[in-house]
Order: C-alpha cells, then structure tokens, then sequence
C-alpha cells in the first residue's frame, strides 16, 4: 500500500497570505489528523476528520480550518498568514477514529512565512 | 501544553550500547505509543502498549509502562548508526480522543 502523501513538500509564502495543503491517507484509512511541529512548541493538535466531519479541534485560531472529502483525502487551509505559522505541518491516518489506533504519518509540508 | 515529557532531551551513545528513554505523563490513559522521526520526515509509529499491559516487545524494542507512576520507558538494545533520530512518546487520554505528543527525546549513535 502507497503511504500517506501530503503535497506540496515546501512552501513559501509571505505575511497575509493564505494556503492549502493537501493529505492524502492510506487507502481504506477514514481518519485524518493534523499537527503542527515546531521547534519551540512541539507537535501540536490541530483537528481530526473521520468521514467527512471534523471530530476534534486543537487550540488553534480559526485562521486554520479543513475539510475532508469524500475519497478521505483532507486539505487544510491558513489564511492570514503570519509569521509564527512557519512550521511543519503533518497529516495522519488511521482507520477508525481517534487515537486508539497507530498513527501513519506522512513526511509533512513544510511551511515558511516571509 | 505537552501531555508528555521525554527524558533525556537528548542522547549520544556509541553503536551497541544500549538506548534508554523515559516518558512521564499527566493524566489516565487508555494506551500509549513510541515514534521515531528522522531528521525532515514524518513520524514513523514503534510500538503501542495499552494501560492493562505493563511491557511489550518489538525487535530491538522494549517498553514498559507504570501507570501507577504514570511513566513509560523505551529501550533500544544493541544500537545501530540507523537508530539516530528524535523519538516521541504520545498518550491516548481517557479523557479525550486525540493523541498528545510530549517534546521528544533526540538519540544520537555514534559509529
């Protein structure tokens, strides 16, 4: 099986701006999480989507939102970037919801905000 | 703020010693899992050891978790140059339904 593929890989954008980022899971996986890795706070929680419907929501402002659609593939969206968004983005899959399963990571998009 | 915290932060040892890293988290949980992640790439799952388990075993792996004390321990047996990565511990909380990843400890073996 293909593992998760987010796109694109690197980003540059400037302050202001917006962006999506794409995940595509493991095919049959029907959950997808978002987290963000920085080096100062670590791997954060942004939200998990299990069949089209956001499940869980980290602390995150809602500048960020996603979506998912109906093949499991799940975008992310940031509008109005700001400089403190650079960071490195991940998608997770798993086939049920929640965190009672592995997670199977994709190898990120990484962001940066000029 | 981070469920787990990983110690040390960081680790160097010398190819087949022994790698020990410990994870000390907050509140009950239903299971808690070890990833490792190279330097650029995603998170790569290891292993997943549930709140009535007390060890478990993968390969070179070893983890045992105490939830009395509310700690977990990953041990790397016989390390390889490969080993060289960041690894994480993260908690299922019974709490919550999202994994909570702590700061992650930084190994590095020597050749």
């Amino acid at each position: 099986k293909a593992g998760v593929t987010q796109t694109p890989r690197y980003l540059i954008k400037t302050r202001g701006q917006q962006v999506t980022l794409s995940c595509s899971p493991i095919s049959g996986h029907r959950s997808v999480s978002w987290y963000q890795q920085t080096p100062g706070q670590g791997l954060q929680f942004l939200f998990e989507y299990f069949s089209e419907t956001q499940r869980n929501k980290g602390n995150f402002p809602g500048r960020f939102s996603g979506r998912q659609f109906s093949n499991s593939r799940s975008e992310m969206n940031v509008s109005t970037l700001e400089l403190g968004d650079s960071a490195l983005y991940l998608c997770a899959s798993s086939p049920g919801q929640g965190a009672v399963q592995p997670q199977h990571f994709g190898d990120g998009t990484r962001l940066s905000i000029l | 703020s981070q469920q787990g915290e990983e110690d040390p932060q960081a680790l160097s040892i010398q190819e087949g010693e022994n790698a020990t890293m410990n994870c000390s988290y907050k509140t009950s949980i239903n299971n808690l899992q070890w990833y490792r992640q190279n330097s650029g790439r995603g998170l790569v799952h290891l292993i997943l050891i549930r709140s009535n388990e007390r060890e478990k075993h993968s390969g070179r792996l070893r983890v045992t978790l105490d939830t009395s004390k509310k700690s977990s321990s990953l041990l790397i047996t016989a390390s390889r140059a490969a080993d060289t990565a960041s690894y994480f511990c993260a908690t299922d909380p019974t709490s919550g339904s999202r994994l909570t990843f702590g700061e992650g400890t930084q190994l590095t073996v020597n050749p």
